[in-house]
């Protein structure tokens, strides 16, 4: 089984919908748990981060937490075509030592 | 301010031969890691330096190493490259580095890449 596990994709939504990504984790020691927009031939730009269990919003976005069932989510509320990217998932039990998923691909269609 | 900054952007080797990148991580941060990212592995963390010192290291073999200078910029080698070495190699900075729940330190901040390719 992988550290951080994400579903691939491509997850399609129409324009002005909600994006909901996933990503669920092994190790229960985790503490920090972070999602990073990957455009293509890009560097990843950090979005959100998350410590505490339940939601944190930030605009558009609104991570949620929740360290019993080991889950961790990203909803992007009113998606634009400008979110088409891919998604990551990481997380980490203490230091700069992060763990990546690999990645949702989001499409937003107009 | 400016980011972080790493160089060469592309570079083409052939096997065997031995390559250096070069970090420069964004003013007043002094923690840089490196992670490979490759389409079947994703990122991958090699490791992470905080004042010059090593902290973490992860798995991958000994031709991969790196340093850091008292300025905080790093470099990262590899040597006798491999087919399988072509990826993305990126350099992230932050501030600092903490332990457990004070994640807002320790957000990094990574460069633009750099693209190996060993033919």
């Amino acid at each position: 089984q992988k550290e951080v596990e994400q579903n691939s994709g491509p997850l399609s939504v129409p324009e002005g919908a909600i994006a909901s990504l996933n990503c669920t984790y092994s190790d229960r020691g985790s503490q920090s748990f972070f999602w990073y927009r990957q455009y293509s031939g890009k560097s990843p730009e950090l979005i959100m981060f998350i410590y505490s269990n339940g939601d944190k919003e930030d605009g558009r976005f609104t991570a949620q937490l929740n360290k019993a069932s080991q889950y961790v989510s990203l909803l992007i509320r009113d998606s634009q075509p400008s979110d088409s990217a891919t998604y990551l998932c990481a997380l980490t039990g203490g230091g700069n030592k992060l763990t990546f998923g690999t990645g949702t691909q989001l499409k937003v269609e107009l | 301010k400016a980011g972080v900054t790493q160089t060469p952007r592309y570079l083409i080797k052939t096997r065997g031969q031995q390559v250096t990148l070069s970090c420069s991580p964004i003013s007043g941060h002094r923690s840089v890691s490196w992670y490979q990212q490759t389409p079947g592995q994703g990122l991958q963390f090699l490791f992470e330096y905080f004042s010059e010192t090593q902290r973490n290291k992860g798995n991958f073999p000994g031709r991969f190493s790196g340093r850091q200078f008292s300025n905080s910029r790093s470099e990262m080698n590899v040597s006798t490259l491999e087919l399988g070495d072509s990826a993305l190699y990126l350099c992230a900075s932050s501030f600092s580095v903490l332990a457990g729940g004070s994640p807002g330190a320790n957000v990094l901040t990574f460069g633009a890449g750099s693209r190996l390719t060993v033919l």
